[in-house]
Parts: structure tokens; C-alpha cells; sequence
């Protein structure tokens, strides 16, 4: 069945960049997206790319797809500690979620 | 606008029993997605309803099922709890099955003793 997998952990350094990585099977997914989880709080959406496209920049973050390796990226420039939660990754045709990467940034 | 509601937010059921958590989506929205969330597992997608009709279905048992109402508001229900159920469940709602957003409420956290 369709699956989306992704690192558990990253730990980086406050104003480096952080890249969070995804892998997925559905090949016919139209529309991927990433959500954060602050702790305590419910998923809220950060940006999405739409299948036809390879990279969206929306302020600091990036995207990244590569649909012929089915490999999705987020890339956070000057990483604050405020971005310290878990990113999602997700396929929108059953909406199937990786099982989400936690980012700790330390100082 | 209101965004999607869940309720209650916390539950504590002993096992055997049932339960029935409920959803508000956004106004105007008519699909609804369940999934339940525990840290082992991630985020488990459990089904996705549209226009009253369930469209998608995950790979949970039958224990766990579903309605959604014609305005929209969906429940799940969970029959003869076991203590593994113990999860925090995450509702979302979209206008559409393939619009670019679905807004999650804040959950319900159920507990099995």
C-alpha cells in the first residue's frame, strides 16, 4: 500500500539550516505537504507543492521534490529555536502521513 | 470562521467499553479525515468521509467505524476498547478531496485503563 517514511530525529544549531527529508510510494499523489506539530498543539499546514513542480520557496522555507526518485525535502533557513517541533510530510490522495521528524534546535 | 472542533478534548475509558468522538468541520468544508495519533505509530490514517460516504478507509479493524452527518460533522466511534487504542485522534477538514489544505482541529486525547 502507499506509504510515506521520514528521518525521526534532527538536531541542529540555531541559524544553521535544516533539511527534513521524505520519501513516498503513490506515484499519482498531486499535491505533497508539510505540517508542523508544535507540542500540545494540533498539525498545522506549512506549505505544499503541487506535483508538477520541483522546488517552491515560500520565505525561509524550501521545497524540494524529485517525483522521479519520489523524494521530498524541506529546507529551513537560519533555523530558529521557534521552529523546534515535528514536520510532516504527506501525500494528499489518502492524505497518509509520514510518522514525522522531530527538529530540536539548540543554541 | 471557526476552524474544525473536536470534542470532548480528553477522555478516560476503562477496556471493554466504547466511545464516540465528534468533529466540526469548517463551515462550507465537506471532507473529513480521521487519524489517530501515539508515539510509537505516528500519525495512522483511519478514513476519510465526503458527502456522507466513507472514500477511504486505513488499515484498522472494524472496531473502529465512522459516520459523517449531512451537515458535514463526522463522529468515529470505537468499540471494546483495548488499552492500545490509548491515542490522541486528529480530525481534518477540507472543502474538497483534492484542495491544497485541510485544517486539523486540536484532537482528543483518549486514555484506556
Amino acid at each position: 500500500g502507499e506509504d510515506v517514511e521520514q528521518s525521526l530525529f534532527l538536531s541542529v544549531r540555531e541559524g544553521d539550516s535544516s533539511v527534513i527529508n521524505c520519501t513516498y510510494t503513490d506515484s499519482s499523489s498531486t499535491y505533497l505537504y508539510w505540517y508542523k506539530q508544535e507540542p500540545g498543539a494540533g498539525l498545522q499546514l506549512l506549505t505544499y507543492i503541487f506535483s508538477n513542480m520541483d522546488m517552491k520557496q515560500d520565505q525561509r522555507l524550501t521545497v524540494l521534490l524529485n517525483k522521479k526518485d519520489k523524494h521530498l525535502s524541506l529546507r529551513i533557513a537560519d533555523t530558529q529555536t521557534g521552529d523546534s517541533a515535528i514536520y510532516f510530510c504527506a501525500e494528499r490522495e489518502k492524505l497518509i502521513f509520514g510518522a514525522g521528524t522531530r527538529l530540536a534546535v539548540h543554541p | 470562521k471557526a476552524g474544525v472542533t473536536q470534542t470532548p478534548r480528553y477522555l478516560i475509558k476503562t477496556r471493554g467499553q466504547q466511545v464516540t468522538l465528534s468533529c466540526s468541520p469548517i463551515s462550507g468544508h465537506r471532507s473529513v479525515s480521521w487519524y489517530q495519533q501515539t508515539p510509537g505509530q505516528g500519525l495512522q490514517f483511519l478514513f476519510e468521509y465526503f458527502s456522507e460516504t466513507q472514500r477511504n478507509k486505513g488499515n484498522f479493524p472494524g472496531r473502529f467505524s465512522g459516520r459523517q452527518f449531512s451537515n458535514s460533522r463526522s463522529e468515529m466511534n470505537v468499540s471494546t476498547l483495548e488499552l492500545g487504542d490509548s491515542a490522541l485522534y486528529l480530525c481534518a477538514s477540507s472543502q474538497g478531496r483534492l484542495n491544497t489544505e485541510a485544517f486539523f482541529g486540536q484532537g482528543t486525547r483518549l486514555t484506556v485503563v
